[in-house]
């Protein structure tokens, strides 16, 4: 399979706990995104990689989440505190131009 | 205002039926533009580019009217699996970074 592969799949955590994902992305693109979507939203930026250069962070983001991307290949983000809020599904997409091509997400439960 | 705008739906139609859909961006400047599928609990796929010229790709339809600043996509002969969340997406000139709108539910029933 060479599309986009994050794992884990489902996470259920307590409030306070640190989680982290991991995005593979398609070998050849060098723009990786995260984003998180909830019930009936868009899905919402979060931050970008361009090849392990992270170019940009959503002014939303809080300092309880950190990405990183340090061989320009596979992604992680975690998020330090969880909170219930934190509760939605993460997103992860690559893209050559500008077309986004999405993993299957990482649906965070926060308790 | 919110930078993209869609109307949340649901548009509920018969199989068959034509159907619609806009979507208006606030940033004038705006260069790029998609429409995505989105199944329930599913991640967004690509459905199709917009280009200034407009776009067909079988049953689907997507132009651009860059005057009054939207996106349109609209799907003939509507199948019972085209129900789905429709999400536009715009990317501002020079920005990597895309804007998703919220989506609009599609229900095409028998």
């Amino acid at each position: 399979d060479t599309g986009v592969s994050q794992d884990p799949r489902h996470k259920i955590t307590k409030r306070g706990q640190n989680v982290t994902f991991r995005c593979d992305p398609i070998s050849e693109h060098n723009r990786l995104y995260w984003y998180r979507q909830t019930l009936g939203q868009g899905p919402e930026f979060l931050t970008y990689f361009q090849n392990e250069a992270q170019l940009e962070k959503s002014r939303l983001l809080s300092d309880r989440f950190s990405a990183e991307r340090p061989k320009g290949s596979f992604s992680t983000l975690e998020i330090q505190r969880t909170e219930q809020g934190d509760s939605a599904m993460y997103l992860c997409a690559s893209s050559g131009y500008n077309e986004q091509f999405f993993g299957p997400g990482t649906r965070l439960t926060v308790l | 205002r919110k930078e993209v705008e869609q109307d949340p739906g649901p548009f509920n139609v018969p199989e068959g039926a034509t159907v619609a859909f806009n979507c208006t961006y606030s940033n004038s400047a705006s260069q790029s533009f998609f429409w995505y599928r989105q199944d329930c609990r599913k991640e967004p796929k690509l459905l199709m580019s917009v280009y200034s010229s407009g776009n067909e790709d079988g049953r689907f339809t997507a132009q651009l009217n860059r005057a009054s600043q939207y996106i349109s996509l609209l799907i003939r002969d509507s199948k019972l699996s085209d129900s789905a969340t429709y999400l536009c997406v715009v990317f501002s000139g020079g920005s990597y970074i895309p804007t998703f709108g919220r989506g609009t539910s599609l229900i095409v029933h028998p």
